[in-house]
């Protein structure tokens, strides 16, 4: 059991390109979600996903696009990258049971520097 | 929309001493969740603590103990017989109890130094 994984840790990008920062967990949880931390502003949702198939924009969406195909995957695009999304992404997941949901899991993150 | 306050920057405590980090939130909601995570130089944002907001009774976890007053909109986190290796930052968290409301609204953090 990895729990939620992502990759790269690092990576360097200059502006205009694009990547894809993945994430997977293996716990068959159902919502997963992306989020970013700045310097002295705590984690801010990105996009998020209620199942395969479903996804929904959350907090600061504007710049990335996500999908999910399968439950246990729920990768975040960069389509061309600004120097405004120099940040640390995470990723988190929890089972939701339908009537309460669970705790959320995080990734350990991906340290993202546009140049 | 909810906003959680953590208002102490950085705290710092001597090793074995006991330190309190506070926490306000602003909810309408009356079901909803509390959590404390804790996040270390290696990045990963672990899991400290969890509340239930209809559970009147404080929640525990061995060394961290909560101070849920929802009237006051307050949830602050005790940590006792501090260690060095709970040197971290501190990000207390809100999320809705409502189905399909899984967002985590997070405070800003406070950083905690243990001091040997």
């Amino acid at each position: 059991n990895a729990g939620v994984t992502q990759t790269p840790k690092f990576q360097v990008l200059k502006t205009g390109q694009s990547m894809t920062l993945q994430c997977a967990q293996d716990m068959n949880h159902e919502y997963m979600s992306w989020y970013r931390q700045d310097p002295g502003m705590g984690l801010r949702l990105i996009h998020y996903s209620v199942g395969a198939g479903i996804t929904d924009q959350g907090e600061v969406p504007n710049g990335y696009n996500v999908s999910r195909s399968t439950t246990e995957d729920f990768p975040l695009r960069l389509l061309s990258a600004a120097p405004s999304q120099t940040s640390v992404y995470f990723c988190a997941s929890s089972y939701s049971s339908g009537v309460r949901s669970d705790t959320q899991y995080f990734g350990p993150g991906t340290r993202l520097t546009v140049l | 929309a909810q906003t959680v306050t953590q208002s102490q920057p950085e705290m710092s405590v001597q090793e074995a001493e006991t330190v309190t980090l506070s926490c306000t939130y602003d909810t309408s909601e009356s079901d909803y969740y509390l959590f404390w995570y804790k996040q270390p130089p290696s990045r990963q944002m672990i899991l400290v603590i969890r509340q239930e907001a209809y559970k009147q009774q404080n929640a525990t976890e061995n060394r961290f103990s909560v101070n849920f007053q929802k009237a006051a909109k307050s949830f602050s986190l005790k940590i006792s017989d501090s260690q060095l290796g709970d040197a971290a930052m501190y990000f207390c968290a809100y999320r809705s109890a409502a189905f399909g409301n899984e967002k985590l609204t997070f405070g800003t953090g406070t950083r905690l130094t243990i001091i040997p």
